[in-house]
């Protein structure tokens, strides 16, 4: 099992570019989230899935869409970014709710010039 | 609301001292999930234990351990005789039952341990 994975790892955007980072994970799981991690603030989260084909907005939704068209892939997409969106950015999985913990994927870290 | 604090931004010990960990948490959900996940300086969140609001038997793993007090909201975390494997952030997070989908995360602390 590869378990979570993040695709691209690194990434650097101009201000106003769009770009899409690809959640996968292979254990089933039906919730997944997003997550943005900036120095002294923990995680914070961005939108999460309870299943496929729903989302909903998490604590920092603002400057960002997601998809979950296939239960295995949680995509966060940025239409235009900004330079408040340099992060790092975590995807996570569970098989369902509080009592189960997350599984994390490596990260990608975002900068926007 | 929930809230999860760790007040100690960074701790730095010897290599073989012990290292406590604090963190409190706020939430007024009666059931409830906490954790504790590392970061090394790879990056990866690594899970290394959860806790339900309904057990405070404290646990040992191997050099780690947890102390969780429903009665001061505190679930600490000690690694005895620590390594330089060990230098990591650690991250508390807590997730109750009538938000499901939200883990709270403390802004964690940062472990050096030196050779």
């Amino acid at each position: 099992n590869a378990g979570v994975t993040q695709t691209p790892k690194f990434r650097v955007l101009k201000t106003g570019q769009s770009m899409t980072l690809l959640c996968a994970q292979d254990m089933n799981h039906e919730y997944m989230y997003w997550y943005r991690q900036d120095p002294g603030m923990g995680l914070r989260l961005i939108h999460y899935s309870v299943g496929e084909g729903t989302t909903a907005k998490g604590e920092v939704p603002d400057g960002y869409n997601v998809s979950r068209l296939k239960k295995q892939n949680f995509l966060l997409g940025l239409e235009s970014a900004a330079p408040s969106q340099t992060s790092v950015y975590f995807c996570s999985s569970s098989y369902g709710g509080s009592s189960y913990e997350q599984y994390f994927g490596p990260g990608t870290r975002l900068t926007v010039t | 609301a929930q809230k999860v604090t760790q007040a100690q931004t960074e701790i730095s010990v010897v290599e073989k001292e012990d290292v406590t960990l604090d963190c409190v948490y706020e939430t007024r959900d009666t059931t409830y999930y906490l954790f504790w996940y590392k970061q090394p300086p790879s990056g990866e969140l690594v899970f290394l234990i959860r806790r339900n609001s309904f057990d405070e038997q404290n646990e040992i793993s191997g050099r780690y351990s947890w102390n969780f007090q429903k009665s001061t909201s505190s679930f600490n975390f000690t690694i005895t005789a620590s390594q330089v494997v060990d230098s990591a952030v650690y991250f508390c997070a807590l997730i109750g039952s009538s938000n499901d989908y939200k883990l709270s995360f403390g802004a964690g602390t940062t472990v050096t341990v030196r050779a």
